[in-house]
């Protein structure tokens, strides 16, 4: 099957600092991904979509200016959290429909591990 | 809007038992649905998926689950289980219309199994 890629797949920061979290889909082009995160023992929450070569659309309670969303090429997403705090720390997990819009299946990264100090 | 609820955050079997993981989903379209299972630190994988047809949907590792429209639900089952399937799972309903694509998930049921 398509493989996503994620990276890195743990990142230590300080408080206020930015931390740039790569998504990649390796084998299909992708023009849109999703990014969603993943509190400790909780579900996953969609953040937001992220649209190739527009802009990223945000769910409802999502700051897109701390989260910010570039998807500069067909086969790469980049999450950006900005000034960083300690309740940003997180599991954040990305993914990727299959080339032809099929929605009805997604192909997950492995997720980044965020924990700010 | 959809949303799934996933009865029993935890789920403890013996080996060789059956697993029974209870999903149940609202949506005001016919859902696309999902089960996926997460180990520790670890991304999603798919374990099965019901969008149209037989409503009794085969998965991996021996994993079934079954479409219920009259009860909405989508409960996952496996006849006997074994140690390597202690992990957290998932099920999830995809949005319809401009939410295609987008999934909303349970709240996750962690499977014990014991020797």
């Amino acid at each position: 099957g398509a493989v996503v890629s994620q990276h890195p797949s743990r990142v230590i920061c300080k408080s206020g600092t930015s931390v740039k979290i790569e998504c990649r889909s390796l084998d299909f082009q992708a023009t849109t991904m999703f990014w969603y995160r993943q509190f400790p023992k909780q579900s996953l929450m969609l953040m937001a979509t992220s649209n190739e070569g527009s802009k990223a659309t945000y769910e409802q309670g999502v700051e897109k200016d701390k989260f910010l969303i570039n998807h500069a090429s067909l086969t790469l997403s980049t999450l950006t959290v900005t000034s960083a705090h300690p309740e940003d720390s997180s599991f954040y997990i990305c993914s990727a429909p299959p080339p032809r819009g099929a929605y009805n299946e997604q192909f997950f990264g492995p997720g980044t591990r965020l924990t700010v100090l | 809007a959809q949303s799934v609820t996933q009865l029993g955050s935890h789920v403890s079997v013996s080996e060789g038992a059956l697993v029974l993981l209870r999903c149940n989903y609202s949506s005001s379209v016919p859902p696309y649905l999902f089960w996926y299972v997460q180990y520790p630190n670890q991304g999603l994988q798919l374990l099965l998926k019901y969008t149209t047809g037989a409503t009794l949907v085969k998965g991996i590792n021996g994993f079934e689950a079954e479409f219920k429209k009259s009860e909405t639900s989508f409960h996952l089952t496996k006849p006997s289980a074994h140690m390597s399937d202690a992990a957290e799972y998932f099920c999830a309903v995809m949005g319809a219309g401009t939410s295609y694509g987008k999934l909303t998930f349970g709240q996750g049921t962690i499977l014990t199994v014991h020797p």
